[in-house]
């Protein structure tokens, strides 16, 4: 069975452009979410999807990231305009239902020049 | 508000030797206890977690921890270190049994010198 699975996974961008990542959770699960790591942080929690639905985005800044998960399968991250200060790894889990174990893909790296 | 300290970014120890990662909670209610690994350009994996039941938990690779309430403490041990535990640590706190709503700690890099 496939994990999830993220794309890009790294990406260098100029200031002010726009980025976007793209996740892939296990097949079958409804819960995903979008983590923020910092470098020599832990990660922090950005947007937690069940379904379709955006349950608990209360971290994500809104100003400057947008997200959304379509039929509930696939999510994508947005950043527009990147700041520098948005360089960091992007990790998305996802698990079966609420309450069970979360699995993490890889990560994309975002490196903003 | 649930916040999660590891005592020490880095740890080094010498192959065979006992690993001792330190990890403390403040939580306001029964706290759910997490420890993830993070090799290299990949994603978290879960160790091991805590979920009321046993205080004392064993997980992969030969790990365990222990939840003792009155230190507030999870440090996480293995007996023989092995070239291939050297990565990232991390202890996490959830309120729920959800563990995708995790709190975590900033890290502990584990060094294992041959």
């Amino acid at each position: 069975e496939a994990g999830v699975v993220q794309s890009p996974r790294y990406k260098i961008i100029e200031k002010k452009q726009p980025v976007a990542f793209w996740c892939n959770p296990i097949s079958g699960h409804n819960t995903l979410y979008w983590y923020l790591q910092n470098l020599g942080q832990g990660p922090e929690l950005l947007i937690r999807y069940e379904n379709e639905e955006a349950v608990d985005d209360s971290q994500l800044p809104k100003d400057r990231f947008s997200a959304e998960r379509l039929k509930g399968v696939d999510s994508t991250l947005k950043i527009q305009p990147a700041e520098l200060g948005d360089s960091a790894v992007y990790l998305c889990a996802s698990s079966a239902v609420q309450g069970t174990q979360a699995f993490f893909g890889q990560g994309t790296r975002l490196t903003v020049v | 508000a649930q916040s999660v300290t590891q005592l020490g970014s880095h740890v080094s120890v010498s192959e065979g030797a006992l690993v001792l990662l330190r990890c403390n909670y403040s939580s306001s209610v029964p706290p759910y206890l997490f420890w993830y690994v993070q090799y290299p350009n990949q994603g978290l994996q879960l160790l091991l977690k805590y979920t009321s039941a046993a205080t004392l938990v064993k997980g992969i690779n030969g790990f365990e921890a222990e939840f003792k309430k009155s230190e507030t403490s999870f440090h996480l041990t293995k007996p023989s270190a092995h070239m291939s535990d050297a990565a990232e640590y991390f202890c996490a706190v959830s309120e729920s049994s959800n563990t995708g709503k995790l709190i975590f700690g900033q890290g502990t890099t584990l060094q294992v010198k041959p």
